[in-house]
């Protein structure tokens, strides 16, 4: 079964506007922590934001929010104004900590910011 | 510029060859995960190491083989490649094997192209 869903293949917004790019993740485990990853077409993979599953307050990392909704299991990532720099696919991914240590990954968003 | 170095970045073979990829994390980490990108799997886990042991596997298939050195670099070794071999493959790179945050920080990655 996907641990990680991405409903959305592909995104637009306009430049200075903020978008919610959605995640929703299926886990038993009680520890887990959630991961937003951007990738650029260059290929690499940046990190973003870190939400853990204990955490009282929602992520924040300059630009980028994290809204972690755990009844619904919903980690959904906010970008406030964007920028064209933003354009790439953005990555949401979950680690089980009583399950493995490695990053279950979803399909990813495609995000295109136009001016 | 995570810190994690990968080469080469770019490698063409042929079906039926072996190839190594070769991966050296961050000054300071002990952990090194490889993963694999493909269009039709998305990203997946592959294996993971932690100072010099193997600590987790993936997906990986039997073809495919890792190992971390005692100075902590690592290479996954692939042999009688398949067309659908052809992939981008990332390592990264974290502190400690699970705890915490444990941050991934990925390298730029090796694109893989079977012939």
């Amino acid at each position: 079964a996907q641990k990680i869903t991405q409903t959305q293949p592909g995104m637009f917004v306009q430049e200075k506007e903020a978008v919610t790019l959605d995640c929703t993740y299926d886990t038993s485990d009680p520890s887990y922590g959630l991961f937003w990853y951007k990738q650029p077409s260059s290929g690499e993979m940046i990190f973003l934001i870190y939400q853990g599953s204990y955490d009282q307050q929602n992520a924040t990392e300059g630009r980028y929010s994290l809204n972690f909704q755990k009844a619904r299991k919903s980690a959904n990532l906010v970008i406030s104004a964007s920028q064209l720099g933003d354009s790439a696919m953005y990555f949401c991914a979950m680690r089980e900590w009583n399950s493995g240590y490695a990053l279950n990954f979803g399909k990813g968003t495609s995000l295109l910011v136009t001016p | 510029d995570s810190g994690v170095t990968q080469t080469p970045k770019h490698l063409i073979t042929a079906t039926g060859q072996r190839v190594t990829l070769r991966c050296s994390p961050r000054s300071g980490d002990l952990s090194v995960y490889w993963y694999q990108q493909s269009l039709d799997q998305g990203l997946q886990f592959l294996i993971q190491y932690y100072n010099g042991e193997e600590r987790a596997k993936g997906n990986i298939l039997e073809r495919f083989s890792a190992q971390q050195f005692p100075d902590l670099h690592s290479e996954l070794n692939l042999s009688s490649l398949e067309l659908g071999d052809s992939a981008l493959y990332f390592c990264a790179s974290s502190e400690g094997d699970r705890g915490g945050l444990n941050e991934q920080f990925f390298g730029p990655g090796t694109r893989l192209t079977v012939l």
